[in-house]
């Protein structure tokens, strides 16, 4: 089955540092990926989407500048909180889709970001 | 138009029961219905989940109930577990689109 998988699973940064989340797709070619956040006890909230080769959509309200994204192949995407702070803190999320497939969507297993 | 409403938000059952959860969505352009599975600290895991050109789909003990010309779409766990104690999802899709999810239940199946 596809799989997805996220690094680090939990992470504590000192504010004002940058901290880099990475999610591969380990077994199939990802053309599209997703980046969500999600607050305790609250649904996810998609911040971006990521298409290999190009520069990712931002949601609305989601600093650009902030939370870089990259997606420079198939296989791998990363977002990179910058000058975290401890607002910051949160559960983050990547999810991925299946070439060629319109419905697969593979969630990576989140990353626990604690900005201290 | 993109908005899925979920409840109940949560929902505590006994083991051997029933679980319900409702979904209701607006925009009829829909065409993928799933629910996702998430326990604390993971992330979701797809469940099960149905296309709007059929009315039910089964797989072990979870059901997905769709409802096209009231726009709902429900999951039923049966023979509930304590192991499902998890916070379900239900999402809807546009195809080549991104998820909309709900705003999840959490379930807590009592031994």
């Amino acid at each position: 089955g596809a799989v997805v998988s996220q690094h680090p699973s939990w992470v504590i940064c000192k504010s004002g540092t940058s901290v880099k989340i990475e999610c591969r797709s380990l077994d199939f070619q990802a053309t599209t990926m997703f980046w969500y956040r999600q607050f305790p006890k609250q649904s996810l909230m998609l911040m971006a989407t990521s298409n290999e080769g190009s520069k990712a959509t931002y949601e609305q309200g989601v600093e650009k500048d902030k939370f870089l994204i990259n997606h420079a192949s198939l296989t791998l995407s990363t977002l990179t909180v910058t000058s975290a702070h401890p607002e910051d803190s949160s559960f983050y999320i990547c999810s991925a889709t299946h070439l060629g497939t319109n419905y697969g969507y593979t969630f990576g297993s989140g990353t626990r970001l604690t900005v201290v | 138009q993109q908005q899925v409403k979920q409840s109940p938000q949560s929902l505590i059952v006994q083991k051997g029961g029933i679980s319900i959860i409702n979904c209701a969505y607006e925009n009829t352009a829909f065409d993928y219905f799933p629910w996702y599975q998430q326990f604390p600290g993971k992330g979701p895991a797809l469940l099960i989940a149905i296309r709007p050109d059929v009315s039910e789909k089964k797989e072990g003990r979870f059901t997905i109930s769709f409802n096209k010309s009231a726009k709902q779409f429900s999951l039923h766990i049966m023979d509930s577990q304590p192991g499902d104690s998890a916070t379900y999802f239900c999402a809807a899709m546009l195809s080549g689109s991104r998820l909309t999810f709900g705003e999840g239940t959490q379930l807590t199946v009592n031994p």
